[in-house]
C-alpha cells in the first residue's frame, strides 16, 4: 500500500492560466474522489468516479473545472480561466467496495496547494 | 443528502482535561460516521469511525465517540488531552453504498490544549 499520490504537492499560477492536477490511487481502489479545502473549512465534495465513470458532480464544479480518469487509475483535475477564488487545497481520496461493507476508510493524499495570483 | 454540524470553531482545554467536540449529523439514508484531524500542513488521518454494531467506538490516541441515533449526535471525547491533541477536527458523514459513499465534512473544530 503506497497510498493515494497527488503531484503536484503546490501550484502558484496567475488568473486566468490553465492548471492540472494529477491523483493517483491505491492501485486496487475502484472509487476516486476529489475534494477541494479553503482555509478554515471542512474538505468539500467537487467529483466521484467509479471506475472510469463519473458518477457524480458537485455544483461547486462549475463549467471551468473538468475531471477525467480515462482508464480507472489515475485522475486529473483541471481548473480552466483559473480566479483566485478557486485559490484552496485540492484533495483526492481513494476507496474500494470494501468501504460498503463498513471494512474500510476513504484513504486522503496529502493534496495539491493551488494558488492564483 | 448528508450534511454535519459542528458546533464552535475552537475549543481550547488545559493539558490533562476532557476533550468533547460536539458533531451532529442529518442523513436520509443510514450514516457511516467518522471523525478525522488534520495536523498542521499535514493530510487528513482518520481518528475513528462508526459503521455498524457497537455505538461506541474506540479509535487513535485514547479517542472515542459514542453513536446516538436518537440525537443524531456523534461527539467526539477524549478523558485526559494531551499537548500532541492541538490540531484541526472534522466530523463527516457518508450513506453506506456506493452511491452515496462520498464523505460529506463539517466545518471543523480547532482544538488548543494550554499547558
Amino acid at each position: 500500500d503506497t497510498g493515494v499520490s497527488q503531484d503536484p504537492r503546490h501550484k502558484i499560477t496567475k488568473r486566468g492560466q490553465n492548471v492540472t492536477f494529477r491523483c493517483d490511487p491505491i492501485s486496487e481502489h475502484n472509487r476516486l474522489y476529489w475534494y477541494r479545502q479553503t482555509l478554515g473549512q471542512g474538505p468539500e465534495f467537487l467529483t466521484y468516479f467509479q471506475n472510469e465513470a463519473q458518477l457524480e458532480k458537485s455544483r461547486l464544479l462549475s463549467d471551468r473545472f473538468s475531471a477525467e480518469r480515462p482508464k480507472g487509475s489515475f485522475s486529473t483535475l483541471e481548473i480552466q480561466r483559473t480566479e483566485q477564488g478557486d485559490s484552496a487545497m485540492y484533495l483526492c481520496a481513494s476507496s474500494s467496495q470494501a468501504f460498503d461493507r463498513g471494512r474500510e476508510k476513504l484513504f486522503f493524499g496529502s493534496g495539491t496547494q493551488l494558488s492564483v495570483l | 443528502a448528508q450534511s454535519v454540524t459542528q458546533l464552535g470553531s475552537h475549543v481550547s482545554v488545559s493539558e490533562g482535561a476532557l476533550v468533547l467536540l460536539r458533531c451532529n449529523y442529518s442523513s436520509s439514508v443510514p450514516p457511516y460516521l467518522f471523525w478525522y484531524v488534520q495536523y498542521p500542513n499535514q493530510g487528513l488521518q482518520l481518528l475513528l469511525k462508526y459503521t455498524t454494531g457497537a455505538t461506541l467506538v474506540k479509535g487513535i490516541n485514547g479517542f472515542e465517540a459514542e453513536f446516538k441515533k436518537s440525537e443524531t449526535s456523534f461527539h467526539l471525547t477524549k478523558p485526559s488531552a494531551h499537548m500532541s491533541d492541538a490540531a484541526e477536527y472534522f466530523c463527516a458523514v457518508s450513506g453506506r453504498t456506493g452511491a452515496n459513499s462520498k464523505l460529506t465534512f463539517g466545518k471543523g473544530i480547532t482544538l488548543s490544549v494550554r499547558p
